[in-house]
């Protein structure tokens, strides 16, 4: 079968860092994506890892570990806009799979 | 066009009706994706098209549910005989093309509430 899990909510402190971690299991895997989602909004495109290692853009990092079936989302510098749900999601080549996504709160 | 667009935005409708939602993708995009997303839960995958054919029809829950894509472009979802559980956000993205590393481009979704 496949799975992805992601923590269903994390809290943060504004200006602090927070890791939001996934792990899959998929047949067909070639890559992680991680997508964000604002209250009422559509989803929007945070990166994407085919590689192992981490991807820098800008505040936000990506890491993927393909032997670990394994990746994390890294938010630095926390701001209040930051507030959403952030989905990791697993492209095969047919389809992308979206985990449940998780909710992070930040504390002013 | 400049992104995704959905319509209509909101759909209140009775048990039992059927519905149309429709999606217009970004201009020159081959792939076409539908999804339906419960209140405070991921995406679950309905359907996609590659052109106007549909490889994977896997997600769609019921028969109740088709949908069809012409001209390339605009997809149109269909629900037919609607029940209480169908409520939820139905959200299309579309992308340039169907490899794993197309990024998908969402649009603002279709409410869909049934009475």
């Amino acid at each position: 079968g496949q799975s992805l899990e992601q923590p269903s909510e994390v809290t943060a402190v504004e200006g602090a860092i927070v890791q939001i971690n996934c792990t899959y299991q998929t047949s067909g895997f070639y890559g992680l994506s991680w997508y964000q989602q604002h209250d009422g909004g559509a989803p929007t495109f945070l990166s994407y890892n085919a590689l192992d290692g981490l991807e820098e853009t800008g505040r936000f990092s990506s890491f993927l570990s393909r032997s670990d079936s394994y990746g994390y989302l890294l938010l630095q510098e926390l701001q209040m806009k930051d507030s959403a749900s952030y989905f990791c999601a697993v492209n095969r080549d047919d389809k992308i799979i979206f985990g449940k996504g998780t909710r992070l709160h930040i504390l002013p | 066009g400049a992104g995704v667009s959905q319509s209509p935005s909101n759909k209140v409708t009775e048990k039992g009706k059927d519905v149309e939602l429709r999606c217009d993708p970004i201009s020159g995009h081959t792939a076409l994706y539908w999804y339906r997303q419960s209140l405070g839960q991921g995406l679950e995958f309905l359907i996609y098209f590659q052109g106007n054919s549909a490889p994977d029809k896997s997600g769609l829950p019921s028969d109740r549910f088709s949908a069809e894509r012409t001209g390339g472009s605009v997809s149109t979802l269909t629900i037919q005989r609607t029940q209480q559980e169908d409520s939820a956000v139905y959200l299309c993205a579309s992308s340039l093309g169907s490899g794993a590393q197309e990024t998908q481009y969402f649009g603002p979704g279709t409410r869909l509430l049934v009475l």
